[in-house]
């Protein structure tokens, strides 16, 4: 069972908008603004897609998006496209030197 | 292009050892801490190990799972992190990846898949 809970499917059409929830506890996600999101084909290494809550790395379109509230934290994807069909990680720093990982979420595009 | 490749994988018996090595490229190796994370098939991620730069101590780090067993290092003359991974055991059949950063991890390598089994 993975330390942070991600639903384990969402779904949407090309077009619309999608969001996808990371729920931790105080101690990971409630304490610390590093929740990060990855994105990951099958097969695949995975790619940094959101870093410190809402940033963006780079080259990752601003489709992506990043928030937290509480101990939750979402990563919304708008106008989706085909290639964003993959599993999503979420990450969070658990302090000391730790880090926890939700047991993903596949995205599949209608 | 900054880029990641590690090596080292297999098949190995339960109680055995392995070395996993991550060759890194295009950036100043020294500067910054390497992790290792590992995904079992079919599962979701699981963080494993950390090192930090020289520059604050060179320093490790363990997840339960392997903490007494696996050791990290870093060789900043060769661009290469290790892991030696001893007394393996058939739960720790994953693909091994390598990644560089602190509180967010980018690149990741290919990654390298270990077998533990009989």
């Amino acid at each position: 069972q993975s330390a942070l809970t991600q639903p384990r499917s969402v779904s949407g059409s090309p077009g619309q908008s999608v969001t996808m929830s990371c729920t931790g506890t105080s101690s990971d996600v409630g304490s610390y603004n590093y929740v990060s999101w990855y994105q990951q084909y099958p097969g695949k290494a995975p790619k940094l897609k959101i870093y410190d809550v809402s940033k963006r790395p780079s080259g990752v379109p601003d489709r992506f998006s990043g928030s937290k509230s509480g101990n939750t934290a979402s990563l919304t994807i708008s106008g989706l496209q085909a290639d964003d069909e993959a599993d999503y990680y979420c990450c969070s720093y658990a302090g000391s030197y730790t880090w926890v990982f939700g047991g993903g979420t596949k995205l599949t595009v209608l | 292009e900054v880029q990641l490749v590690e090596s080292g994988g297999g098949l190995v018996k339960p109680g055995r050892s392995l070395r996993l090595s991550c060759t890194a490229s295009g950036f100043t190796f020294g500067d910054y801490a390497m992790s290792w994370f590992r995904q079992a098939p079919g599962k979701g991620l699981e963080w494993v190990s950390f090192i930090r730069s020289k520059a604050y101590g060179g320093t490790t780090e363990y997840a339960a799972s392997v903490k007494g067993r696996f050791i990290i290092s870093r060789d900043d003359s060769k661009s290469i992190a290790y892991l030696q991974m001893n007394s393996l055991k058939t739960e720790d059949t994953a693909v091994y990846y390598c990644t560089r950063g602190v509180y967010w991890f980018d690149p990741w390598g290919q990654g390298t898949l270990v077998t533990v089994s009989s």
